[in-house]
């Protein structure tokens, strides 16, 4: 049902770089709106890790970064760690449905 | 630290009214380029925008939730509150309180978000 598509999971070694990508459409991420990331660990609320689609919020680490171009949004994740085990949600504004809207999530798992 | 916090019933009867309240400590509900909001999450659906609140000034819906959604502050308690009406079982869920920082040109994001409340709809 979710207007941005995200892979469902993703993983890697520690230390590795993990990418997940948000895809939308030019009513959302096409049209100009910008994108959020946010992590969820298991049984806790999410956490705001990236807005206005590159800037990072005072206290996340810089190993996490974001990107966009065209319809889609990507997430990186460099030097992966333990603790970044969990579900990984973008976000944007999609003026078709006039709502913000949030992306279908990515389960990342350390190897 | 700005804490919120959600309270409510946790099991509501089909065809009746959600009701659920933020409770907000350590600013005010009031001050700065704030909109409050609640989000809920759900196997089916994932997570779902509902409602924002800009004390003051606008209120923001979901068009898809509109029709059954009302959104209240109350500033001598420093609190907002949610109810939604007509619930069905597709309305169970995680139900979050958060606050959304006003960004000039940017998605006004989530920053500060509560623990969320399950909410049951089942008679």
């Amino acid at each position: 049902q979710s207007v941005l598509t995200q892979p469902p999971s993703v993983s890697g070694a520690p230390g590795q770089r993990v990418t997940i990508s948000c895809t939308g459409s030019s009513s959302n991420i096409g049209a100009g709106y910008s994108v959020l990331w946010y992590l969820q660990l298991p049984g806790a609320a999410p956490k705001l890790l990236i807005y206005g689609d590159t800037k990072r919020p005072s206290g996340v680490p810089d190993r996490f970064s974001g990107s966009k171009s065209g319809t889609s949004a990507s997430l990186a994740i460099s030097g992966l760690q333990a603790a970044d085990e969990a579900d990984y949600y973008c976000q944007s504004y999609d003026r078709s449905l006039s709502a913000y809207v949030f992306g279908t999530g990515t389960k990342v798992t350390v190897l | 630290q700005l804490q919120l916090l959600e309270s409510g019933p946790g099991l509501v009867k089909p065809s009746e009214t959600l009701s659920l309240t933020c409770n907000v400590s350590g600013g005010s509900i009031t001050s700065g380029s704030y909109y409050w909001g609640w989000i809920r999450q759900s196997p089916e659906k994932g997570l779902e925008w509902i409602v924002s609140i800009f004390y003051g000034k606008n209120t923001y819906y979901n068009p898809s939730l509109k029709s059954r959604v009302a959104i209240s502050v109350e500033t001598s308690k420093n609190q907002f509150s949610l109810r939604l009406s007509s619930v069905t079982a597709a309305d169970t869920a995680v139900y979050y309180c958060a606050r959304q920082f006003v960004v000039r040109g940017l998605t006004p994001p989530f920053d500060y978000w509560g623990q969320g409340a399950l909410v049951t709809v089942s008679s």
